[in-house]
């Protein structure tokens, strides 16, 4: 039983477009959501995170949008650049992490 | 200040064979966990440890899987005997706090093949 889902498995973006990277979840109780960036043969990497009281957090080019009511995150990136291309994994804190399954964004110069 | 390191990164292995995998987290970090990613799928929880005691083993698979951190400093995780299921990246990772918002640092995981 999944209960973050990251429903696109990869996203091709052009660099200095938008990246819009989306993530449900199931289980009401989550109450902080964090995404992650993972490069090849790396460990995932904080990248930003929201907690339930905000349904906005802004980190430079990186914005998390999140829609409790329909229990749906987002992770802009703005302007996405070819560094950027990277495997980014949603998760959410209940009584530990759950991670959804990872979309691969390419970016391509 | 060094990362959390892992060992070994690659390990190809038959299956009933004995694999022992090893974390070592920063230094001062009291919680390490451990996951595993199989291919293409989600991260997904095995246990926590809190220094040297299991604070939560909720998601290690069976009783093939021991994890030990004997001192509360580096961790391993042995599978014995393995099976083709098992193949996948295990990622240790360590934090300061014990609260899930506290930040986790991960390794840069072992890839375990079972053939």
């Amino acid at each position: 039983d999944q209960q973050v889902k990251q429903n696109s498995p990869s996203l091709s973006v052009q660099e200095g477009r938008i990246s819009i990277l989306n993530c449900d979840y199931t289980n009401s109780m989550f109450d902080y959501f964090l995404w992650y960036k993972k490069y090849p043969a790396e460990g995932p990497t904080f990248l930003i995170s929201i907690s339930s009281i905000k349904d906005k957090n802004e980190d430079g080019r990186f914005t998390v949008f999140l829609n409790k009511s329909a229990k749906h995150l987002s992770l802009h990136i703005v302007p996405s650049q070819p560094g950027d291309s990277a495997v980014y994994f949603c998760a959410a804190v209940g009584n530990k992490l759950v991670f959804g399954a990872g979309t691969i964004l390419r970016v391509k110069s | 200040e060094a990362g959390v390191t892992q060992f070994p990164s690659h390990s190809v292995i038959e299956k009933g064979q004995t694999v022992t995998l090893r974390c070592d987290p920063i230094s001062g970090h009291d919680n390490l966990y451990w996951y595993r990613r199989v291919m293409g799928k989600e991260i997904k929880f095995l246990l926590h440890f809190v220094k040297e005691s299991k604070q939560d083993e909720s998601g290690m698979p069976n009783n093939r899987f021991l994890a030990e951190r004997t001192g509360g400093t580096y961790s391993t995780l042995k599978v014995q005997p393995a099976e083709l299921e098992d193949s996948g990246v295990y990622f240790c990772a360590s934090s300061l706090g014990t609260s899930g918002y506290n930040e986790q640092f991960f390794g840069p995981g072992t890839r375990l093949t079972v053939l």
